[in-house]
């Protein structure tokens, strides 16, 4: 079965303190995404790579950022975390959206108190 | 910027009735897709429906598309307490030319009692 996996189920960070949610993929998947989920917002994307080392900002990209060594692995990295960074973080990966749609994985819930 | 709208945000019905769940957006589209998410996981691809397409059927799932209305529907036939989750529309807004990055609504909660 395909999967998309996410380190952490939840994670409780101190303010200041930098933070790694990690993304693995085993579909050999070309595009990955850093959604966030907040109530009444909805999914807003973060981040997202559409090959290896490469990474392009999304809609709320600040105080965020991505790193892409390898093709199946995705890092969301929170320089300095905020109390307002507190949210349901979720990866996603595709191949060919437009005929598959993507794969998420099963997020991470991330307080950061 | 939020490209799709759900309508209603919350919807309970009983087993066995229909959900109707409605999506609008605001750009031309390559195509538009319905997620579910139960509480608290990750969401789960339901169905794409291409912006040439009118209508798709999967299983209890139809699906509907006016791009005149740049709206879609998302109706579930004699529904079962399990498929109480979120269900959320994702747009391809043609506006992005790199792949395709989807946009997503708010969601509709679907709460569907026994």
């Amino acid at each position: 079965d395909v999967k998309v996996t996410q380190s952490s189920r939840y994670l409780v960070k101190r303010t200041g303190e930098k933070v790694f949610l990690e993304c693995v993929q085993d579909m050999d998947h070309e595009n990955m995404f850093w959604y966030r989920q907040d109530p009444g917002l909805g999914l807003r994307l973060i981040y997202f790579s559409y090959d290896v080392k490469m990474k392009e900002k999304g809609d709320i990209p600040e105080g965020y950022s991505v790193s892409r060594e390898k093709k199946e692995r995705f890092s969301l990295i929170l320089e300095s975390a905020s109390t307002n960074q507190t949210s349901m973080y979720l990866c996603a990966s595709s191949k060919s959206q437009e005929i598959y749609g993507y794969t998420f994985g099963s997020g991470t819930r991330l307080t950061v108190v | 910027s939020q490209q799709g709208e759900e309508d209603p945000q919350a919807l309970s019905i009983q087993e066995g009735e229909n959900a109707t769940m409605n999506c609008s957006y605001k750009t031309s589209i390559n195509n538009l897709q319905w997620y579910r998410q139960n509480s608290g996981r990750g969401l789960v691809h339901l169905i794409l429906i291409r912006s040439n397409e009118r209508e798709k059927h999967s299983g209890r799932l139809r699906v509907t598309l006016d791009t005149s209305k740049k709206s879609s529907s998302l109706l579930i036939t004699a529904s079962r307490a399990a498929d109480t989750a979120s269900y959320f529309c994702a747009t391809d807004a043609m506006i992005y030319n790199q792949g395709g990055k989807l946009i997503f609504g708010q969601g509709t909660e679907l709460s569907v009692k026994p």
